[in-house]
Order: structure tokens, then sequence, then C-alpha cells
């Protein structure tokens, strides 16, 4: 099966610019995150959606960073104005649904560098 | 609020070599725990996972341990080869779907 697609690779932008993250889950796949990894550190998720529901966005700096999954299918992340501390790799994961009996499947995420 | 710790941050260890890279965590409620591996400029590979319930899983040379009371999981690594050169994640999943990670062991194995 086709993996979790993400583009772009690699993304350069400027303090105060946006950007925006592109990400297709497996086919089926009901729920989609996005994670945020700072260099050195662990993963950690911005936003669960389960179909085209938010289901936790409890870490997410809403102020400056949306997400959405219209049709319960791809999923954008956008950054809007970008701080020098966004910089880190995106991380976009699908499973077939929510709970602890899922797999996650990862794609290899978008490194984004703010300057 | 979880969280989970991983020791040794960094390993350097000549090929052949067993070796042992520890996971802690502070809530011991979880529903599963998950170990990773993530290549340089790549996403997260799942190697092994093990349910609340079970003390460990094996996978060839990869076996992960759970000792979910005292908050503990280990992943063994046998004979470890130069592809075994990588970034080890080791993640819990409590309530929903939130996994929350460790920062990780970057295991280097030198021929």
């Amino acid at each position: 099966e086709a993996g979790v697609a993400q583009s772009p690779r690699y993304k350069i932008i400027e303090k105060r610019q946006s950007v925006a993250f592109w990400c297709n889950p497996i086919s089926g796949h009901a729920t989609l995150y996005w994670y945020q990894q700072i260099l050195g550190q662990g993963p950690k998720l911005l936003i669960q959606f389960q179909n085209n529901g938010v289901v936790d966005d409890s870490q997410l700096p809403k102020d400056r960073f949306s997400a959405e999954r219209l049709k319960g299918v791809d999923s954008t992340l956008k950054i809007q104005p970008a701080k020098l501390e966004d910089s880190a790799v995106y991380l976009c994961a699908s499973s077939l649904g929510a709970g602890s009996n899922y797999g996650y499947t990862f794609g290899s995420g978008t490194r984004l560098t703010v300057v | 609020k979880q969280e989970v710790t991983q020791i040794p941050a960094a390993l350097s260890v000549p090929e052949g070599e067993n070796l042992v890279l520890n996971c802690s965590f502070t809530d011991s409620a979880i529903y599963n725990l998950q170990w990773f591996r993530q290549d340089p400029g790549k996403g997260l590979t799942s190697l092994l996972l093990i349910q609340s319930s079970q003390r460990e899983q094996t996978s060839g040379r990869l076996n992960a341990s759970l000792d979910k009371s005292s908050g503990r999981s280990t992943l063994y690594i046998a004979a470890s080869q130069p592809g075994d050169s990588a970034t080890y994640l080791c993640a819990v999943q409590a309530s929903g779907s939130r996994l929350t990670f460790g920062e990780g062991t970057q295991l280097t194995v030198n021929p």
C-alpha cells in the first residue's frame, strides 16, 4: 500500500512569512495527526482529526497555526506568521481509527527552517 | 501530565554487541507503548508495540519489555549491525490516541 505522502520535503522562509504543508494519508485511514519535531526532541502532537472533525488540538498554537481536513482525506497545516522557534520537522501520520489497537504510519515529514 | 524519558541520549557501540535502550514514563495508566526507529531525514518506522496487558514483544533481533507498574520499558537489540544506526524513540499512548514521545536515543554501531 502507498504510504503517507507529505509535501514539500523542505521549506525555508523568513520570519513573519506564511507557509503551508500538505499531507495525503493512507487510503481508508480515518484518523490523521500532525506532529511537530524540534531538533533533538521527540515529536509533539499538534492536532488530531477523525475524518474531517478535530479530536484534539490542545497543543496547537492557535494564534498562528491552523489546520483543516476537508472531505476527511487530505490535510493542510498552515503557519501565519512564522517565528524562528517554528523551525522543526512537521510529521503527518495516519491510522485506521482512533484508539489503542490501531498502529500509526508516519510520512517522511516537511523540514521547515525559519530565518 | 505524562512525561517520557529515554536513557542514554546517545550510544556508540562496536558491531556485534548486544545493547539495551531504556524508557521510563511517569503515568502508568497507559494503553500501550511503542518503539519507533527514525533515520536521518526520514519519518518514523514502528518497530514494536506492546499492549498494556503484555510484558514483552519480539521481532527478529529486537525484544521490548514493559513493566507498567514501575513505568519502564527496555528495547534489547541483539548482535548489533551498522544498519541499526538510527534514533530510537519510545512513545506511550494513554487516553485518546495521542502518543507522548521521549526525546530518543541516538545509536551508532561502528563496523
